[in-house]
């Protein structure tokens, strides 16, 4: 079946230094992704999202990157804090964020060493 | 403003035993509600949705079912729970289009 997976399952960055990670979606129809983080023993937190018309989104010292040729999907962390630790995740939908909910990948833990 | 209320917080019930987890959504009407399960150290699997009061989705065949009975709660319920029932369940909710926005979470084990 389709399915969202991720390249890495641990990415360990310095504080102060930029992180990048990485998913891949196999899912040629989904139009509209997002990225979360979860800190232990707490839901998944909204980060950013991006839908298939663009390419490239930003927020607040994070950016997010879609490649729709390639099916890859990144997110960029700009001048990692000790508060960026936390497992991340891709999500995927076919329906634009409809009622039938999202698909996850299986997530990356980003450490920040000091 | 939104939220979501999820309870309890962790919960260890033995093999056999009856399940329900309550959410419920304040600040919003008619949203999206889903109930996810999350495997130590995997991803996050969708067990059911609603799009409104009555209305279920179930995406996996399994021991647990949902109900809705109300616009803002959603309950997730299991008559007799199987060890591979435990996890972590999240509930979520959303209005169409946008992201999802979980709850804290439902630490189960099932013993």
């Amino acid at each position: 079946g389709e399915s969202v997976g991720l390249h890495l399952p641990t990415l360990s960055v310095q504080e102060g230094d930029n992180s990048i990670i990485n998913c891949a979606y196999s899912n040629s129809a989904s139009d509209y992704f997002i990225w979360y983080k979860q800190e232990s023993g707490k839901g998944p937190q909204f980060i950013i999202d991006i839908r298939s018309n663009m390419d490239k989104r930003q927020g607040q010292r994070v950016t997010v990157l879609l490649n729709k040729t390639v099916k890859h999907l990144s997110l960029q962390i700009a001048a990692t804090q000790p508060g960026d630790s936390a497992v991340y995740f891709c999500a995927e939908s076919a329906s634009g964020g409809g009622a039938d909910g999202l698909t996850f990948g299986k997530g990356t833990h980003l450490i920040i060493q000091p | 403003s939104q939220t979501i209320h999820q309870w309890p917080a962790t919960l260890v019930q033995p093999v056999g035993s009856p399940l329900s987890l309550e959410c419920t959504v304040e600040g919003t009407s008619n949203p999206n509600l889903y109930w996810y399960r999350q495997a130590a150290g995997r991803g996050l699997q969708l067990l059911f949705y609603s799009v409104g009061i009555g209305q279920i989705s179930s995406e996996v065949p399994q021991n647990l079912s949902a109900s809705r009975p109300q616009d803002r709660q959603f309950i997730l319920s299991s008559k007799k729970l199987l060890l591979s029932d435990s996890g972590f369940y999240l509930c979520a909710w959303s209005p169409s289009g946008s992201p999802l926005h979980f709850g804290n979470g439902t630490r189960l084990t099932v013993t």
